[in-house]
């Protein structure tokens, strides 16, 4: 993913409705793929990760979709609740690099209640 | 079991300082990572290191600079400071590091927030 600047993208959406939060990525050498919450004033939280050879992998309400043919994940919440107002990254790891991360712009969710 | 731990939380310095960060990572987790959070270029990769070696390094100057010791503790260094250093600096560690990771599950720190006038 790239970098949005200081504008972040931004989704409304109401409570318990789905969200869903898209991330376009670049290396198609990417062994994982990953999405993190952050919160305001703290560091992100892991969420759900998905392998490179896989394109779907449910959580706990949450289940990430991997397209590799457009290069495109995406994140979808379901019954999305107040605790889910966040900033949402998309990252991606290579196995042969490490523990580096490479993150993208990352999306505001905003839940009205 | 504790998280990651930064500290200073928060620090105000002024430009031609330098300042000095501390990572304490999960107990057992021997990689360290770190990153530069900023609102004009978002989440960048610093470095990151296992066993007390740099095994991976971001795009950024000489002015910035880490280390690891034995006991998986880990500080990162920035001299010369410019206004552009100003950032949220994040920790993260993961359980196994290098070319041994298997998961995108890293964990961070709350962060240190670096403010250079």
């Amino acid at each position: 993913g790239e970098s949005v600047g200081l504008h972040l993208p931004t989704l409304s959406v109401q409570e318990g409705d789905n969200s869903i939060i898209n991330c376009a990525y670049s290396n198609s050498a990417s062994d994982y793929f990953i999405w993190y919450k952050q919160e305001s004033g703290k560091g992100p939280q892991f969420i759900i990760d998905i392998r490179s050879n896989m394109d779907k992998r449910q959580g706990q309400r949450v289940t990430v979709l991997l397209n590799k043919t457009v290069k495109h994940l995406s994140l979808q919440i379901a019954a999305t609740q107040p605790g889910d107002s966040a900033v949402y990254f998309c990252a991606d790891l290579t196995k042969a690099a490490g523990n580096k991360l490479t993150f993208g712009g990352g999306t505001r969710v905003l839940v009205k209640p | 079991k504790a998280g990651v731990t930064q500290t200073p939380r928060y620090l105000i310095k002024t430009r031609g300082q330098q300042v000095t960060l501390s990572c304490s990572p999960i107990s057992g987790h021997r990689s360290v990572s770190w990153y530069q959070q900023t609102p004009g270029q978002g989440l960048q990769f610093l470095f990151e290191y296992f066993s007390e070696t740099q095994r991976n390094k971001g795009n950024f100057p000489g002015r910035f600079s880490g280390r690891q010791f034995s006991n998986s503790r880990s500080e990162m260094n920035v001299s010369t400071l410019e206004l552009g250093d100003s950032a949220l600096y994040l920790c993260a560690s993961s359980f196994v590091g290098g070319g041994q990771s298997n998961t995108g599950e890293l964990f961070f720190g709350e962060g240190s927030r670096l403010t250079v006038l």
